[in-house]
């Protein structure tokens, strides 16, 4: 199984900064990377998928990017709103596997 | 509006087993295969299966094989998740989520608890 690995684990911030987290493959996995947002005792939410595509309603300070083993999540000018744990998932063919998630707390 | 329904949480013993549906509403049910995820608490997120809801055809996690069956009804738009001869590993939220064409997941259900307890 292809595997995922996320850094930081955890990250505190202020609303208004930029952070980055990123997501490692154990492999080549092209661009089938997707990331999702999940808040406290919520379903995760769909942010980006294809390694760089906004999923339906996600704002524009979200950004993904990378191809091949390495990829990153941005958000620009953290809002309220973005605080909560991310996941990455690799979507390139079954079983699919998530990273370990990061989670984001407000500084 | 695509929306998946689940049950409410279950408490069940050790050893017996559980089914847990997911009504789908909102588009064509036999268009997207349907996804189950387990998380556990304070854990990430495993892909147990999917199940193509037009033929039932189904992919399952090996990690999962034996322990989880993937059913549709296509009449009522409900897929199922049995989990069988449970234990405390077993504990945890289960999701429904569709599948999307390129097999990321567009949408959620709200979860369902599991609890395994004597």
């Amino acid at each position: 199984d292809i595997q995922m690995t996320q850094s930081p684990a955890s990250l505190s911030a202020s609303v208004g900064e930029t952070v980055t987290i990123t997501c490692r493959a154990s492999e080549n996995i092209y661009s089938y990377l997707a990331w999702y947002q999940q808040k406290q005792g919520k379903s995760p939410q769909l942010l980006v998928y294809n390694a760089k595509t906004l999923a339906e309603g996600v704002p524009s300070r979200f950004s993904g990017s990378g191809s091949g083993t390495q990829f990153s999540l941005k958000i620009n000018s953290l809002q309220p709103e973005d605080f909560g744990s991310y996941y990455c998932q690799h979507h390139y063919g079954t079983p699919y596997t998530f990273g370990g998630g990061t989670k984001l707390e407000i500084k | 509006e695509v929306l998946l329904q689940q049950s409410g949480p279950e408490l069940v013993k050790p050893g017996a087993s559980v089914k847990i549906p997911c009504k789908a509403s909102g588009y064509t049910f036999t268009d997207y295969n349907m996804d189950w995820v387990k998380q556990s608490h304070g854990k990430s997120l495993e892909w147990i299966g999917d199940i193509n809801p037009n033929n039932g055809g189904t992919i399952y996690n090996q990690k999962f094989k034996g322990k989880a069956t993937l059913t549709v009804d296509k009449s009522s738009s409900t897929a199922y998740m049995e989990l069988r001869s449970l234990t405390s590993e077993d504990t945890a939220v289960y999701y429904c989520a569709r599948s999307d064409d390129y097999g990321s997941l567009a949408y959620w259900g709200q979860g369902t608890l599991v609890t395994v307890s004597a």
